[in-house]
């Protein structure tokens, strides 16, 4: 079936450094990626979504100035948290769709643990 | 407006019970998806089931069964004879017209006592 991972899968930094996070579909082209955060306890909130050669879309009340978005190919979106502080801590979460039998399905990536110290 | 209404914040139960977890979804579309996930602690989410609009059958896998009724637009899921690697939280999502986009519930903390 189609896979979807992250890298890293947890990171640890400095407040005011930036982070790139990385979600790749590893067997199928995905034109649209869905980046999400969640918190501890709360559900997924959806940042926003990433196009493949194009502008990604934000979510109302998501900077894009501070979460930089990059769906440079089909199989690849990175999320840059700039300037990242610890309010940014969270837990993101990429998912892609892909049709697999004739069936739209979504399938997530294991997630990434940011930790702004 | 679309809205996933997952009312349960956490449920408690002891081994072997059965368990219904409800779900109520809002959405003005004719065409929709619904979705179970689970959620584990280790955080990667586990796809349950997808169920189209135009399929009200209520389906079975295993220990887990779903109810769609859009009567009253609900989408609950039971887990019979519950176990303790059921515990997790669970989640219930919309999305509207394959625009790939979910709308998710608040999720429900599932704890499976032994």
């Amino acid at each position: 079936g189609a896979v979807v991972s992250q890298h890293p899968s947890w990171v640890i930094c400095k407040s005011g450094t930036s982070v790139k996070i990385e979600c790749r579909s590893l067997d199928f082209q995905a034109t649209t990626m869905f980046w999400y955060r969640q918190f501890p306890k709360q559900s997924l909130m959806l940042m926003a979504t990433s196009n493949e050669g194009s502008k990604a879309t934000y979510e109302q009340g998501v900077e894009k100035d501070k979460f930089l978005i990059n769906h440079a190919s089909l199989t690849l979106s990175t999320l840059t948290v700039t300037s990242a502080h610890p309010e940014d801590s969270s837990f993101y979460i990429c998912s892609a769709p892909n049709w697999d039998r004739g069936r739209e399905t979504q399938y997530f990536g294991p997630g990434t643990r940011l930790l702004v110290l | 407006a679309q809205k996933v209404t997952q009312a349960q914040t956490e449920i408690s139960v002891v081994e072997k019970e059965d368990v219904t977890l409800d779900c109520v979804y809002e959405t003005r579309d004719t065409t929709y998806y619904l979705f179970w996930y689970k959620q584990p602690p280790s955080g990667e989410l586990v796809f349950l089931i997808r169920r189209n609009s135009f399929d009200e059958q209520n389906e079975i896998s295993g220990r887990y069964s779903w109810n769609f009724q859009k009567s009253t637009s609900s989408f609950n899921f039971t887990i019979t004879a519950s176990q303790v690697v059921d515990s997790a939280v669970y989640f219930c999502a919309l999305s509207e017209n394959s625009n790939y986009q979910l709308i998710w519930g608040a999720g429900t903390k599932l704890i499976i006592k032994p």
